[in-house]
């Protein structure tokens, strides 16, 4: 089983929507979480960090379920331009590094 | 700006060849991380390293090996690169070990013949 899990897409949606990606990890222990975005041919970006009160980041919000131990990220009125990979990402406190989910891809069409 | 720069974009070698892949970056940080990127499997971690002559394996060490002499310079070895090792290899560092946020190099694409 992966550590961490995501559905890798495509999420083809049109402009405006509101689209919800989700992730599961399965170690319990993990205490920090982050969605990181990667466009095309382009290196992953810290898109936000998650905790487990919620929090939104204009169009974004990001929700933690430490009990069922998954991740959501909420984008409302979708633009072209968050068209890209969404990565849920886990930081290993046991060796102090990100583990990245495989990403879901999300196209925005116009 | 955080700045973390890899050697090179594309590399083509050949099997067998000894690789060598560099990443440095410009803000101090401790930690440095190596991770190569494939279809479907998303970002492996392979080594990584907290400190100056420090490392510690990741998820897939297995025929890579690195080196940190210098603070700032985190270098990933191919001891005799395979094709299986064809991928993107991305460099990242960050500030402290909560490692509250990870900045990347822009990758490079080895593909090895």
């Amino acid at each position: 089983r992966k550590e961490v899990e995501q559905d890798p897409g495509p999420f083809n949606v049109p402009e405006g929507a509101t689209v919800a990606f989700n992730c599961t990890y399965s170690n319990s222990a993990s205490q920090s979480f982050f969605w990181y975005r990667q466009d095309c041919r382009k290196e992953p970006k810290l898109l936000m960090s998650v905790y487990s009160s919620g929090n939104e980041d204009g169009r974004f919000t990001a929700q933690l379920n430490r009990a069922s131990q998954y991740i959501s990220l909420l984008i409302r009125d979708s633009k072209l331009s968050d068209s890209a990979t969404y990565l849920c990402v886990v930081l290993d406190t046991g060796r102090r590094a990100l583990t990245f989910g495989s990403g879901t891809r999300l196209q925005v069409q116009p | 700006d955080v700045k973390v720069t890899q050697s090179s974009r594309y590399l083509v070698k050949r099997t067998g060849e000894k690789v060598f892949l560099e990443c440095v970056q410009d803000m101090d940080h401790e930690n440095m991380f190596w991770y190569r990127q494939d279809p479907g499997l998303g970002l492996r971690l392979i080594y990584f390293s907290y400190d100056v002559k420090m490392k510690e394996k990741g998820d897939i060490p297995e025929g890579y090996s690195v080196s940190r002499e210098k603070k700032e310079r985190f270098s990933l070895i191919l001891e005799s690169a395979s094709t299986n090792q064809t991928s993107m290899y991305l460099c990242a560092s960050s500030l402290e070990r909560g490692v509250t946020e990870a900045f990347f190099g822009q990758g490079t694409r080895l593909t090895v013949v």
